[in-house]
């Protein structure tokens, strides 16, 4: 699987748009970008995954360019309770291991 | 989304002695299962990949001997740390799937400190 690069750590303001930056310059045609988020002392908690195109959920939306080296996560009003770890991670989906390598994420802390 | 039940949620335990942690799918059927270990202030280190009704696969210097997994029905993997020393100590977290195409769903870890 390919390997990830994220910010070390980012501050948003509470209310605003949260937007996470992910290079993934060497994913190739048939891995997918998926995001994670970790909040202290719990189990990841999975957010949203993308191939090519833009996804959006309640949760947020995925921006992928159109080379597929990097993705951005958004998550369109900022709130307290999404200071967490974001992990990015591209796997293959529909393999048979299908298991996920979590790199060491960006810490997104929310100010009031 | 699914729920996955993870059991339980903090153990401490005497040095030498094994602990059992059992990760439970509770509304689907989890074909793999994969237990993590964290550190503090790390990432999640994926230490072994269990599938239902055969032997789990380790990862590059996860000893199986003192890790064993068993995942006899689709429903519920274990992990047994065995003669658990302070080093140990750690955040134990599973994860399973329904299947290859499917997201993966996490536990909410177990916090094992070992004295």
């Amino acid at each position: 699987d390919a390997k990830t690069t994220q910010p070390t750590s980012m501050d948003c303001a509470e209310g605003r748009a949260a937007n996470l930056p992910c290079n993934h310059s060497t994913i190739s045609g048939n891995e997918y970008v998926y995001w994670y988020r970790q909040i202290h002392s719990q189990g990841p908690q999975y957010i949203i995954h993308g191939l090519k195109n833009n996804e959006t959920n309640e949760m947020a939306s995925l921006i992928i360019t159109e080379d597929r080296k990097s993705s951005t996560l958004i998550l369109p009003h900022a709130t307290l309770r999404d200071t967490a770890v974001y992990y990015c991670i591209v796997r293959v989906a529909g393999s048979n291991t299908g298991k996920l390598i979590f790199g060491q994420g960006t810490t997104l802390q929310v100010k009031p | 989304g699914a729920v996955v039940s993870q059991h339980p949620s903090w153990v401490i335990c005497k040095s030498g002695t094994s602990v059992k942690i059992e990760c439970r799918s509770l509304d689907f059927q989890a074909t793999t299962m994969f237990w993590y270990r964290q550190f503090p202030k790390q990432s999640l280190m994926l230490m072994a990949t269990s599938n239902e009704g055969s032997k789990a696969t380790y990862e590059q210097g996860v000893e199986k001997d003192k890790f064993l997994i068993n995942h006899a029905s689709l429903t519920l993997s274990t992990l047994t740390v065995t003669s658990a020393h302070p080093e140990d100590s750690s955040f134990y977290i599973c994860s399973a799937r329904a299947g290859p195409n499917e997201k993966l769903f996490f536990g909410s870890g177990t916090q094992l400190s070992v004295l």
